[in-house]
This record gives C-alpha cells, sequence and structure tokens, in this order.
C-alpha cells in the first residue's frame, strides 16, 4: 500500500515565524513531489513542486527533498495569517501508465497575528 | 489562461440515483484525472484519462466510471449512489509538455447524496 504520512496538526505559529511542513512516503519509486494548500472550502492550490535531492526555493516557500530517508518538507518563512490552511504533501510514481497522486492526509497550520 | 472548471459546483442527490459530473481541463492539457475528497479519507484518486483513454485507476467500486472526449473534457458517473459518496469531487488536469506531471485542479463538485 503506497501512502504518504503527514502530521494533522494543527501547527500553530506566531506571525512572522518559520512554519515547517514535513512529510514520508513509502513508494520508493517516487519520482515527483508536491505542496498544495487547500483553504477551508476550496480546492487544492499548488504551492510547489519538487524532483530532485536538495532544496528547491520559491519566494516565502522552500521544499526539501531527501530520497534515501524518503522524506518532503515544505518551509515557510515570514508565516502571515493568510497562510493559515491545510497543506497537502503529495507523491506521483509515474513510470509507465501510473501518473496519479497519492495524497496525505495534510497538515492543518494556523498562523497567529 | 483559464483554469480547470468544473461543473455542476453542488449537486443533492438521494440514494440509489446516479449522479455524471463534468470536467473541462486546462486548454492543451490532455490528462484528466479525478480525485474524492471526504474528511475521514482524505483525497483519494479515481481515475486518469489520456487521449480518450483510461490510463491509471484507482481502488473504487465499478459504480465509478468514467470518460474522456476528443477536446480532452471528461465525465465521470456514479451509478447507483451510497450515502458514502457524498464528497467533493475533485478533477485535475496536466500535460503542458514543460511540467507535464503537475496537476492543477478544478473548484469541485460538491455531492451530497440523502
Amino acid at each position: 500500500q503506497k501512502e504518504v504520512e503527514q502530521n494533522s496538526g494543527p501547527l500553530s505559529v506566531p506571525e512572522g515565524a518559520i512554519a515547517s511542513l514535513n512529510c514520508t512516503y513509502s513508494d520508493r519509486g517516487s519520482q515527483s513531489f508536491f505542496w498544495y494548500r487547500q483553504y477551508s472550502g476550496k480546492s487544492p492550490e499548488l504551492i510547489m513542486s519538487i524532483y530532485s535531492n536538495g532544496d528547491k526555493e520559491d519566494g516565502r516557500f522552500t521544499a526539501q527533498l531527501n530520497k534515501a530517508s524518503q522524506y518532503v518538507s515544505l518551509l515557510i518563512r515570514d508565516s502571515q495569517p493568510s497562510d493559515s490552511a491545510t497543506y497537502l504533501c503529495a507523491a506521483q510514481n509515474y513510470g509507465g501508465s501510473q501518473g496519479n497522486l497519492i495524497f496525505g492526509k495534510g497538515t492543518k497550520l494556523s498562523v497567529k497575528p | 489562461k483559464a483554469g480547470v472548471t468544473q461543473t455542476p459546483r453542488y449537486l443533492i442527490k438521494t440514494r440509489g440515483q446516479q449522479v455524471t459530473l463534468s470536467c473541462s481541463p486546462i486548454s492543451g492539457h490532455r490528462s484528466v484525472s479525478w480525485y474524492q475528497q471526504t474528511p475521514g479519507q482524505g483525497l483519494q484518486f479515481l481515475f486518469e484519462y489520456f487521449s480518450e483513454t483510461q490510463r491509471n485507476k484507482g481502488n473504487f467500486p465499478g459504480r465509478f466510471s468514467g470518460r474522456q472526449f476528443s477536446n480532452s473534457r471528461s465525465e465521470m458517473n456514479v451509478s447507483t449512489l451510497e450515502l458514502g459518496d457524498s464528497a467533493l469531487y475533485l478533477c485535475a488536469s496536466s500535460g503542458t509538455g514543460g511540467d507535464p506531471e503537475t496537476q492543477y485542479f478544478g473548484p469541485g463538485t460538491r455531492l451530497l447524496v440523502l
């Protein structure tokens, strides 16, 4: 059973702090990893994708991937109340005909003003 | 460029009925995937269509089916609805050549089965 695990939270951080979200995956064949943000009642919105080991930065967001440890993380610097949402980690093994995303159940982030 | 669109946005049905949901992908995208999201199970993959062919299927009963048309628009159908089918149904499209597997989600169809 291919799984993606996330701490459900809630994770509460003060405004301006760094929020750290973590995710582990079970399928060693996973090649692509994604972080989506989902506001209550809305659909998931892509934040970042990462394919190679190491860090990838985009504005206030940094994704980190360690394939040896099967671990993905998302750092949000200078957290804002508008970052309060559920963050979904997803892994994808697109070899052959496999293209579906395996999602974690999400970590709920709350940024307090 | 317009995003993924889904219709209808909200739907109320009764047990035993069937329902058809529609998804129009981002222009130029050829792959459409469908997901079911519930509070208990989270986001679960239903199936993926690419060039009118089902390319991948999740672990859902045969009551859940789909198809894709030549213009890449997709529909999913759920027959003999059960209370447990109440969920947010999300469609995602992908396939631009540059980042072919990144999936972009539509707004979803919220289905309530009474």
